[in-house]
């Protein structure tokens, strides 16, 4: 059974670069099938989608947030990444890693979420 | 972008009560819609795909219909484990977007 687990700083300076990797388990970035999402939500309020990668490395991201964010995949570590640089305390959220099916085109599994505070 | 907009944004019910939730979507986007399950603290869980297609493991009462602009979901009779709040998201551009979400309670 495939599993997604988000890892990384739980607080982040304003300005600077926000990390995160994703952890996958029971199965592998590289097969063709999938693309990797990830997507974030601040307390109390909805669901944003960020972007997502396929194995290949090609990816789409959202065009709020395109010039801050780079998402990648290590096929070796069987993860993927999401960097946001030039955060503010407006990217204060819990992010979560998910995996899209090609068949159905929807998150069919997320990781628990990984909170991410911006503050000094 | 494609922009999603859902009603109600809440509604109040009772166990055993048929409730509805609808989408609808800025641009016609076929049947690339699908609804998540979100509760307090956790990941969402994706309940149906393609607009209406139950994902694996997902109780019967919970359906989803409509094509182009407009979607419904349903929920045929309300369970205890069912107060949480709904999302729709479309997934007809390579750039998805999620309505605000519909809190039942």
């Amino acid at each position: 059974q495939v599993q997604l687990q988000e890892s990384g700083p739980g607080l982040v300076k304003p300005s600077q670069t926000l990390s995160l990797t994703c952890s996958v388990s029971g199965g592998s970035v590289d097969v063709g099938s999938y693309y990797w999402s990830w997507v974030r939500q601040p307390a109390g309020k909805g669901l944003e989608w960020l972007g997502r990668i396929y194995a290949t490395g090609n990816t789409n991201y959202n065009p709020s947030l395109e010039s801050r964010v780079t998402i990648s995949v290590d096929t070796s570590k069987n993860q993927f990444s999401l960097k946001l640089s030039s955060v503010s305390a407006a990217d204060t959220a819990v992010y979560f890693c998910a995996r899209e099916a090609k068949w159905s085109d929807a998150l069919d599994i997320w990781g628990l979420g990984a909170m991410v505070t911006v503050s000094s | 972008d494609i922009q999603m907009t859902q009603s109600p944004p809440s509604l109040s019910a009772s166990v055993g009560d048929r409730i509805t939730i609808t989408c609808r979507a800025s641009q016609s986007i076929n049947r690339f819609l699908n609804w998540y399950q979100q509760k307090p603290g956790k990941a969402p869980k994706l309940l149906i795909y393609s607009a209406s297609s139950l994902q694996s493991g997902v109780p019967s009462r919970f359906s989803g219909s409509g094509s182009g602009t407009d979607f419904t979901f349903t929920i045929s009779s309300l369970q205890p484990e069912d107060f949480a709040t709904y999302y729709c998201q479309q997934s007809y551009s390579s750039i998805f977007t999620f309505g605000p979400g519909t809190k039942v309670d």
